[in-house]
């Protein structure tokens, strides 16, 4: 057990909803990442926050988006979904992680499978 | 652009011998590189990192083993065990920069 968790673990859904996926990171932990694996693909990056703040993007659509909550807790919200948006949906987080950097050792938590039909 | 890769989709080993996992990178910039194992229906776990200072480090049975000039490194796994069985992801990270996964090769280990 990671220490991260992630709600919910699945979820299905159709094309155009909007989900919301959360994430509580590891206690004391302040950066929170979020990746997305489609099938055959490895962790694409897509966004992380440290301390309440966007710290580094990466390949991050502008239907996606994401915020870290006062408490660290982060939400990943996906609009008008496309069934190409179905992947699997880590959230890691760190100690640090202030700058950007990803030199922070990650803990993931067990992701959420999105299935868009 | 893929800049972690990671060639061997799936690996298969017998107990008790050496795993050798591959990952080559192409960006020059790239000074801190990381091996995550995946086991089914739970989020990657850190196994062993390594900096761009260093050719090769060691922690238990898992030894990576760096080479700058080829932009290549390596996982080995002695001796290899059935808890082994995962898929093992390569990743790649530049100073102050996101880090980059490859697409993972899945190990399995034969009694």
């Amino acid at each position: 057990d990671s220490g991260v968790t992630q709600t919910p673990k699945h979820l299905i859904t159709a094309t155009g909803q909007r989900v919301t996926l959360r994430c509580s990171p590891r206690s004391g932990d302040l950066s929170v990442y979020w990746y997305q694996q489609s099938l055959d693909q490895g962790l694409q990056f897509l966004i992380q926050y440290y301390n309440g703040e966007e710290r580094a993007k990466g390949n991050i659509l502008e239907r996606f988006s994401a915020q870290q909550f006062p408490d660290l807790h982060s939400e990943l919200n996906l609009s008008s979904l496309e069934l190409g948006d179905s992947a699997l949906y880590f959230c890691a987080s760190s100690v640090g992680g202030q700058g950007g950097s990803s030199y922070n050792e990650q803990f993931f938590g067990p992701g959420t499978r999105l299935t868009v039909l | 652009d893929q800049q972690v890769k990671q060639n061997s989709p799936s690996l298969s080993v017998q107990e008790g011998r050496i795993s050798i996992l591959n990952c080559d990178y192409t960006n020059s910039m790239f000074d801190y590189f990381l091996w995550y194992k995946k086991y089914p229906a739970e989020g990657p776990t850190f196994l062993i990192s390594i900096s761009s200072i260093k050719d090769k480090n060691e922690d238990g049975r898992f030894t990576v083993f760096l080479n700058k000039s080829a932009k290549h490194l390596s996982l080995h796994i002695v001796p290899s065990q059935p808890g082994d069985s995962a898929v093992y992801f390569c990743a790649a990270s530049a100073r102050f920069k996101k880090l980059v996964f490859g697409q993972g090769t899945r190990l399995t280990i034969n009694p």
